[in-house]
C-alpha cells in the first residue's frame, strides 16, 4: 500500500525554539496533504490543508504565523512550529491523498510527537 | 454543524466475545464515511469506506455497516491483536479529502 513518512517521529524542544517536521509520500504523487493534531485520549483535529504549490488553507482557531505550512512538490509538505510553547506540545499527524483522487481514504504518516520543555 | 460521535469510549472484550462499535454522524451531504484503526504512538491506518446506506464492507473479523445516521462496526471473535484505537470519520460535500474525526472507541481483547 501506499506510505507517508513523517520525521522526526519525536522531537524535544526548548520554548521558544522552532521545530519542522517532514511529510512525505514515498510511493505516490499527493496533491493534497492535512496536517492534524491529537491531544492524548483525543481524536484527530484538521489544523491546515496543503496543496501543492499554493498557500495552505488553516482551519479556524489555528495560528497560521505559528504553524507555517510548506507544500514545495508533489511528494513533501513542511510543518514548522514556530516559537513553541509547551501547550504545543502534541501528536502531530500528515495524511496525503493521491493526486487527482478526490476521496477521504488517506495515507496517514505515522505520527510526530513534539514535546516543548 | 457536521458530528461524529463515537460510543462506547472504551470497551473491553473477552478473545472471542463478538460485539460492536458505533458512530453516529450529522453531516449536511455525506459523501463518505470512513473507519480507520490507530494503534498507540501510531497514525491511523484505513480499515473501510462506505458510501451509501445499506452498504457493508467486510475485512478478516471487521464488518462496517452504514445507515443514513450511523455506522457500526462489528468484530466477530476478536483477537487480542485486534486491540487498538477504532476511529470513524465523514467527509462531507466539496471536492476536497477533509475529514472530520469522532473521538474513537478504545478496544482492548483481552487472552
Amino acid at each position: 500500500g501506499a506510505v507517508v513518512s513523517q520525521h522526526p517521529s519525536w522531537v524535544i524542544c526548548k520554548s521558544g525554539t522552532s521545530v519542522k517536521i517532514e511529510c512525505r509520500s514515498l510511493d505516490f504523487q499527493a496533491t493534497t496533504m492535512f496536517w492534524y493534531r491529537q491531544f492524548p485520549k483525543q481524536s484527530l483535529m484538521l489544523m491546515a490543508t496543503s496543496n501543492e504549490g499554493s498557500k495552505a488553507t488553516y482551519e479556524q482557531g489555528v495560528e497560521k504565523d505559528k504553524f507555517l505550512i510548506n507544500h514545495a512538490s508533489l511528494t513533501l509538505s513542511t510543518l514548522t512550529v514556530t516559537s513553541a510553547h509547551p501547550e504545543d506540545s502534541s501528536f502531530y499527524i500528515c495524511s496525503a491523498q493521491y493526486r487527482g483522487l478526490n476521496t477521504g481514504e488517506l495515507f496517514f504518516g505515522e505520527g510526530s510527537r513534539l514535546t516543548v520543555l | 454543524e457536521d458530528q461524529v460521535t463515537q460510543s462506547p469510549e472504551a470497551l473491553r472484550l473477552q478473545e472471542g466475545e463478538s460485539s460492536s462499535l458505533n458512530c453516529s454522524y450529522t453531516v449536511s451531504g455525506l459523501r463518505g464515511l470512513f473507519w480507520y484503526r490507530q494503534d498507540p504512538g501510531k497514525g491511523p491506518e484505513f480499515l473501510f469506506t462506505l458510501y451509501s446506506a445499506g452498504e457493508e464492507k467486510e475485512k478478516e473479523r471487521l464488518k462496517a455497516t452504514l445507515t443514513k445516521k450511523e455506522s457500526f462496526l462489528h468484530i466477530t471473535a476478536p483477537k487480542p491483536e485486534d486491540s487498538a484505537t477504532y476511529l470513524c470519520a465523514v467527509q462531507g460535500p466539496g471536492n476536497t479529502g477533509k475529514l472530520i474525526f469522532g473521538q474513537g472507541t478504545t478496544l482492548q481483547v483481552k487472552p
